[in-house]
Order: C-alpha cells, then structure tokens, then sequence
C-alpha cells in the first residue's frame, strides 16, 4: 500500500514551453500532497503544500505564476512549471499523506526530470 | 524554524559491519522525525519514524533509529550492513503548522564488499 506515482519520469522541452507533471496516490486518498525540488547532490526543498480543494502554499521564494499547483481530486496533483527555462531544469519529487493519518507518514513518488534546453 | 543536520556527507562501512548515520535536530515542541533512502535518479522510499512512544524505533530493510531527546538526535542504526544498502539517507523532521518535512542535507552510504 502506499504508493504514488508520477508522470512523466522524465521530460526534455524546449525553453518557453510549459511542463505539466502529475502526482498520483494510488492506493490511498491524499488530502495534502507536497511538492520538492532536487538538485544533483543536494537535499530536497520544499517548493509548496497543496491542499485538495483549495489554493496551494508556496514557500517563500517560489513564483507561484511559474509554478501552478492543482490539486483537484484526492488523488492527483499537478505541478505545471510555465514558460520553463534552463535555470528550471532539476528532479521534481511530491509527497502525498494518507487522510486521516494520525502519523503524518508522506509517502514519495519516484521523481520526474525536467531538463529544459 | 526547523532544522535538521546531517554532519557527515559520506559514510563508509564494510559489509557485515554496524552502520551508524548521524542526524540531530531542532524543533519546537514535540518532534516528529523521519528516516528515507533514496537510490539513484529515484524517489524517496520511506524506512521509519518517531512519532511518540519507545525510543527505539525499528523499520524497513533491519534499520533501526534511536530518539534521545537530550541530545536531539535521531541517528540511524543497523546492525551488519549489507552492499544494496548503498544509496543517500535523508533525515527530516516535522514542520509544525504545514505539517511539511524538513530535510537533511543528506548521507552517502558507502558499504564497501
């Protein structure tokens, strides 16, 4: 159980184009999913929270125009990266936590590339 | 704020060893703390945490972390380290409020044959 996947695993696009990615709970209905950003050989930054039903939560510093979070359904995410550019390029991880869980696990997607060119 | 140290980049074990991955932390309040590994162009995978209860807390894969509060760490313990447990290990804690994870800088496990 707990699983969450993501979509695509990887994408190369042009720069200027935008990129969508989804986040999927598979198993489990995910009220709050959460976006990461990694880059090589670094830790995982906290890009926003996203809330099923309602606006997401950026941390301080990411543009939220560039970077559209959706969170229509408890089981799917999406983190569109607008108008990308090279300096967008990294690994996009989410996380999803299970409704109603009193533990606050987050379980991870695998990741998806971006390069942008 | 919330923060999480990971002081060694790189740790490096011989097969059949204990392996120890140091993490402290600095919360308010009650923490919640967590263990991942991540291998190679992957996701995180899940190995343990500690919520409340027994200090010792054991998990997936033989790992095991321990919770001192005095000493507000968290480190990661195994007790004879296998190759396939290679990979980077990330420590995070529990943000108070967003309910987010804050993350370690992270670990390389290096267990050498």
């Amino acid at each position: 159980g707990a699983v969450v996947s993501q979509h695509p695993s990887w994408v190369i696009c042009k720069s200027g184009t935008s990129v969508k990615i989804e986040c999927r709970s598979l198993d489990f209905q995910a009220t709050t999913m959460f976006w990461y950003r990694q880059f090589p050989k670094q830790s995982l930054m906290l890009m926003a929270t996203s809330n099923e039903g309602s606006k997401a939560t950026y941390e301080q510093g990411v543009e939220k125009d560039k970077f559209l979070i959706n969170h229509a359904s408890l089981t799917l995410s999406t983190l569109t990266v607008t108008s990308a550019h090279p300096e967008d390029s990294s690994f996009y991880i989410c996380s999803a936590r299970a409704w109603r869980d009193p533990q606050e696990t987050q379980y991870f997607g695998p990741g998806t590339r971006l390069l942008v060119l | 704020a919330q923060s999480v140290a990971q002081p060694e980049d790189q740790v490096n074990v011989a097969e059949g060893n204990p392996l120890t991955v140091k993490c402290t932390y600095s919360v308010s309040g009650n923490p919640y703390l967590f263990w991942y590994v991540q291998y190679p162009n992957r996701g995180l995978q899940f190995l343990l945490k500690y919520i409340t209860g027994d200090n010792l807390v054991k998990g997936s894969y033989g790992f095991e972390a321990e919770f001192n509060k005095s000493q507000t760490s968290f480190h990661l313990k195994k007790p004879s380290a296998l190759v396939s447990d290679s990979a980077l290990y990330f420590c995070a804690v529990m943000r108070a409020g967003r309910r987010a994870l804050t993350f370690g800088s992270g670990t390389r496990l290096q267990v050498q044959p």
